[in-house]
């Protein structure tokens, strides 16, 4: 999926430890996404971004934070993990209205 | 604020049935529409999308959807599931001018060979 490049794509942490997972596109969209995907939850959003420089909270922001460094680049941090973030996050760009959005392979990562 | 119904949670089929998922969402404006497939341990990816003309929109892997505005609805449909269909289905929703997608819970459909 050569699109959205997540990194890593596994990751075991412990509680409060920080780490921060990286999503690259090669799509030139202007928006970019961060979702966690939860059994029986379906994806919930955590922060997205419409375009370079701005960044918006979504519906689970809480513990996290993001950082657009520049058009291709959209960055989460967890600053001290818990073991409610064990989830499966994933990356996504968009350019909204009609057009579909495009998705990583995902982070899939365990706090113990 | 938009919110997206998908009434099967679990759907388990025989090859060669034929599937129908359901998919409900609450605002009545303009809206996209799309439906997402997630094969186990993959990524979303896109099987088909509405914004307009034929309501009645055709997919991959032989896959339809039908959009009935009157009732809010955007159903999947494949006449005869195979083994491979096994993975989870996700209605979206991006209402108006937004770029923010509405997606419901997900259904996870299981074949049977």
């Amino acid at each position: 999926n050569a699109g959205v490049t997540q990194t890593p794509k596994f990751q075991v942490l412990k509680t409060g430890q920080s780490m921060t997972l990286q999503c690259a596109q090669d799509m030139n969209h202007n928006s970019m996404y961060w979702y966690r995907q939860d059994p029986g939850m379906g994806l919930r959003l955590i922060y997205y971004s419409a375009s370079e420089g701005t960044t918006d909270k979504g519906e689970v922001p809480n513990g996290y934070n993001v950082s657009r460094l520049n058009k291709r680049e959209f960055s989460l941090r967890l600053e001290s993990a818990a073991p409610s973030q064990t989830s499966v996050y994933f990356c996504a760009t968009g350019q909204g209205g009609n057009q579909p959005q495009h998705f990583g392979d995902g982070t899939r990562l365990s706090i113990l | 604020a938009q919110s997206v119904s998908q009434h099967n949670h679990h759907v388990i089929l025989s090859e060669a049935a034929s599937l129908e998922l359901g998919c409900n969402y609450s605002y009545g404006g303009t809206v996209n529409l799309f439906w997402y497939v997630q094969y186990p341990g993959q990524h979303l990816q896109l099987l088909l999308k509405y914004f307009s003309g034929d309501p009645l929109v055709k997919g991959i892997k032989g896959f339809e959807a039908e959009f009935i505005k009157s009732k809010f609805s955007f159903n999947l449909r494949k006449p005869s599931v195979q083994w491979s269909d096994t993975a989870e289905y996700f209605c979206a929703v991006i209402s108006g001018g937004s770029y923010i997608p509405t997606f419901g819970r997900g259904t996870s459909l299981i074949v049977h060979p």
